[in-house]
């Protein structure tokens, strides 16, 4: 079973609303990743967690605050976005090494209004 | 750090014919290449990888080559059929400093019937 699930599939939010964005995985992985992806463009990585810890921020705004729970959960708390976060949200985990395969879920579509 | 680049952007090919997406990749310490899928609406999903200790490998009709040499690889879809159409990613990680997966820019597929 190689199967990411991500809740929810959509999501609507006004600028001044608080959110978060959840992600798991049973593979047994103990890397999680948080991706932003525009409209025909790669994903972006935003967040890198590694056995529970933040080990990669890419220069992410503070109003994405990423939280790791367990080795199975992550979370992504929305607060104050603007509408140019409008985007897909991808979760992505793998084994724990670097070179492993990154496994991604399908996806929150975020629309800020 | 490392950088990707895929061609082409956009590839159109009839039902039964066969379809190549290149890229090139810049740093030498990459050791690691997967390809991805994306359908409409959907997250990326892993259809093939290879690592830096082989020049080839093969899926039934999914097929990609690397030349390290020339910091290059490739994807091949033979007998393409109308569900393989989607934007295809392909990707490095290296074992260098950068350690995360860098994304190409994404090759939209369309099979015709």
């Amino acid at each position: 079973d190689t199967e990411v699930t991500q809740t929810p599939k959509h999501l609507v939010m006004g600028m001044t609303n608080k959110k978060s964005l959840k992600c798991e995985q049973h593979m047994g992985h103990r890397a999680m990743y948080w991706y932003k992806q525009k409209a025909k463009k790669p994903p972006e990585l935003m967040f890198v967690y590694s056995y529970e810890k933040l080990s990669i921020n890419e220069s992410v705004p503070s109003r994405f605050s990423p939280e790791c729970p367990n080795s199975s959960l992550l979370n992504l708390h929305l607060h104050a976005l603007q509408p140019e976060d409008s985007a897909l949200y991808l979760c992505a985990s793998s084994q724990g090494r670097v070179t492993d395969t990154q496994y991604f879920g399908p996806g929150t579509r975020l629309t800020v209004l | 750090g490392e950088n990707v680049e895929q061609h082409p952007s956009t590839l159109s090919v009839q039902e039964g014919d066969s379809a190549v997406i290149k890229c090139t990749y810049s740093d030498s310490a990459s050791n690691y290449f997967p390809w991805y899928k994306q359908e409409l609406g959907k997250g990326p999903q892993l259809i093939i990888d290879i690592r830096s200790n082989v020049g080839e490998k093969k899926d039934q009709r999914i097929a990609v080559t690397l030349n390290k040499t020339a910091k290059h690889f490739s994807l091949h879809i033979t007998e393409t059929q109308p569900e393989d159409s989607a934007v295809y990613f392909c990707a490095a990680i290296s074992s260098g400093s950068a350690r995360q997966l860098t994304f190409g820019s994404g090759t939209q597929l369309t099979v015709l019937p």
